[in-house]
C-alpha cells in the first residue's frame, strides 16, 4: 500500500518566478492538506481540499492556490516567488469517512527561492 | 485560532532513560491530539494520537497522557534508544466529519545518546 507521495523532491526558482508542487494521497483517502514548514518550526497549514474544492484555508494570501483532481491528487501552485516561500511543503491526506481522520504526511518538496 | 505551545525545545537523554516533552494549548474545544515524529530529511510521521475523551494512552514504549481541565497533554517515551533521536511535534485540533486541522508546536529535538 503506497503512502503519501510528493514530487519533486527539491526545487530551486527565482524571485518572482512561479512553481508547482504535486501529491499524491494514501490509497483509500479522498482529502488532501497542503503545509509550509519554515527550517525548526511546526507546519502551518496553508488549505485543504476534499471533493475537488478547497475546504479550509488557513493564513496564507491568494499567492497560493491549489486544485484536487478526480483521482483525489492535488497540486499546489504558488506565484510571484518570494524568498520567504523558501521552506519544505507538505502534503498529507486524510478519509473523510474514517474513524480517526488522522492525517498522514508525505516526504515534502523543498522549495529553495532565491 | 489555536495556540500549541511545546516545551522543550531541545532534550538531550542517554540510551535506557526516559523523555517527557509537554505540550499546552488554548482552545478548549480541542478534541483530538497527535503526535507526530520527523526525522531529517522526511515527512512528520504519526507515532500516537489521543482524543478528548481518553485520559491516557500507551503503545509499547511511548505513552500519552491528557489533563483537558489544564488544557495541558505530554509524550512520554521510555528506554529510550538512539532511533528514537528525531524532532517531535505535538499538534491540537477541532472538528469532525473529517475536517481536523491540526496546529502544530514549534517542535522538540530529542537527542539519544548511545
Amino acid at each position: 500500500d503506497a503512502g503519501v507521495t510528493q514530487s519533486p523532491t527539491h526545487l530551486i526558482k527565482t524571485r518572482g518566478q512561479q512553481v508547482t508542487l504535486r501529491c499524491s494521497p494514501k490509497s483509500g483517502h479522498d482529502t488532501v492538506s497542503w503545509y509550509q514548514q519554515a527550517l525548526g518550526q511546526g507546519p502551518q497549514f496553508i488549505f485543504q481540499y476534499y471533493e475537488e474544492e478547497e475546504r479550509q484555508r488557513g493564513n496564507f494570501p491568494d499567492r497560493f492556490s491549489g486544485h484536487q483532481f478526480p483521482n483525489y491528487s492535488s497540486e499546489l501552485n504558488v506565484n510571484a516567488l518570494l524568498l520567504g516561500d523558501s521552506a519544505l511543503y507538505l502534503c498529507a491526506s486524510s478519509f473523510v469517512g474514517g474513524s480517526t481522520d488522522t492525517q498522514y504526511f508525505g516526504p515534502g518538496t523543498r522549495l529553495t527561492v532565491l | 485560532g489555536e495556540n500549541v505551545e511545546q516545551h522543550p525545545s531541545t532534550l538531550s537523554v542517554q540510551e535506557g532513560d526516559s523523555a517527557v516533552i509537554k505540550c499546552t494549548y488554548s482552545d478548549s474545544a480541542s478534541n483530538y491530539f497527535p503526535w507526530y515524529k520527523q526525522e531529517l530529511g522526511k515527512g512528520p510521521q504519526l507515532i500516537i494520537d489521543i482524543r478528548s475523551n481518553v485520559g491516557e494512552k500507551k503503545d509499547q514504549r511511548i505513552a500519552v497522557t491528557l489533563n483537558k481541565t489544564a488544557k495541558h497533554f505530554s509524550l512520554h517515551i521510555t528506554e529510550t534508544q538512539p532511533e528514537d533521536s528525531a524532532v517531535y511535534f505535538c499538534a491540537a485540533s477541532m472538528g469532525s466529519g473529517g475536517s481536523y486541522i491540526p496546529t502544530f508546536g514549534r517542535g522538540t529535538s530529542l537527542i539519544v545518546h548511545p
